[in-house]
């Protein structure tokens, strides 16, 4: 079974840092590129980042570039998200998901990161 | 940029009507690269349809899609309980994901 397990989400101050990890087993995860997408309190889904599954090419949203960082180790299966210079407009679920044929196949169960002061 | 229009933002109906969700995008989108989600509420999105018109694994043959170029659709044939939910398209294209800003189907 496919699971990916977000963790460290946490309450922070305006211009903190937060790194997010997704744990990720019953798949061969480096074989698959991912993404990390957020959703804030109420709103949509709005894509984040995106690694390849060599980690040789990441994308950012503009609302993020120069602050977040995607990474990933596939020796601990394992996906990153480093946030930096945190903003309240950061505050949402941040969930992991890999990427097959272009979709998002399967999700994570999401972490809370809460920017505020 | 594409940009992904849903509409309509709310679609009221009741069980075992059909459903017809609109995703229109700002350009053509490659069909390969065009899939819908269902998200109920405190839960993550669940992949239904890539490809424009596949369904993902388990589910249901009530949900299909369907569209090319920059208008696609999700047709629920039969809305079961379960289906109440908000909807969401999204685009993969040159590595950039968008969204949609998702469509509500509630019970009438």
């Amino acid at each position: 079974e496919v699971q990916l397990l977000e963790s460290g989400g946490a309450l922070v101050q305006p211009g903190g840092s937060l790194r997010l990890s997704c744990a990720a087993s019953g798949f061969t995860f480096r074989s698959y590129a991912m993404s990390w997408v957020r959703q804030a309190p109420g709103k949509g889904l709005e894509w984040v980042s995106t690694i390849s599954s060599n980690s040789d090419t990441t994308y950012y949203a503009d609302s993020v570039k120069g602050r977040f960082t995607i990474s990933r180790d596939n020796s601990k299966n394992t996906l990153y998200l480093q946030m930096n210079s945190l903003r309240a407009e950061d505050t949402a679920v941040y969930y992991c998901a890999n990427i097959w044929a272009g979709a998002l196949d399967h999700w994570g169960q999401g972490t809370l990161v809460t920017v505020s002061s | 940029e594409i940009v992904l229009t849903q509409s309509p933002g709310t679609l009221s109906l009741s069980p075992g009507e059909r459903a017809t969700l609109s995703c229109r995008a700002s350009q053509s989108v490659s069909s390969s690269y065009l899939a819908w989600y269902q998200q109920k509420p405190g839960q993550a999105p669940r992949l239904l349809i890539y490809g424009a018109s596949s369904r993902a694994t388990g589910i249901p043959d009530r949900f299909s899609g369907s569209g090319s170029g920059t208008d696609f659709t999700l047709t629920i044939s039969r809305l079961g309980p379960e289906d109440f939910a908000v909807y969401y398209c999204q685009q993969y294209g040159t590595s950039r994901l968008t969204f949609g800003g998702g469509t509500k189907v509630d019970i009438k």
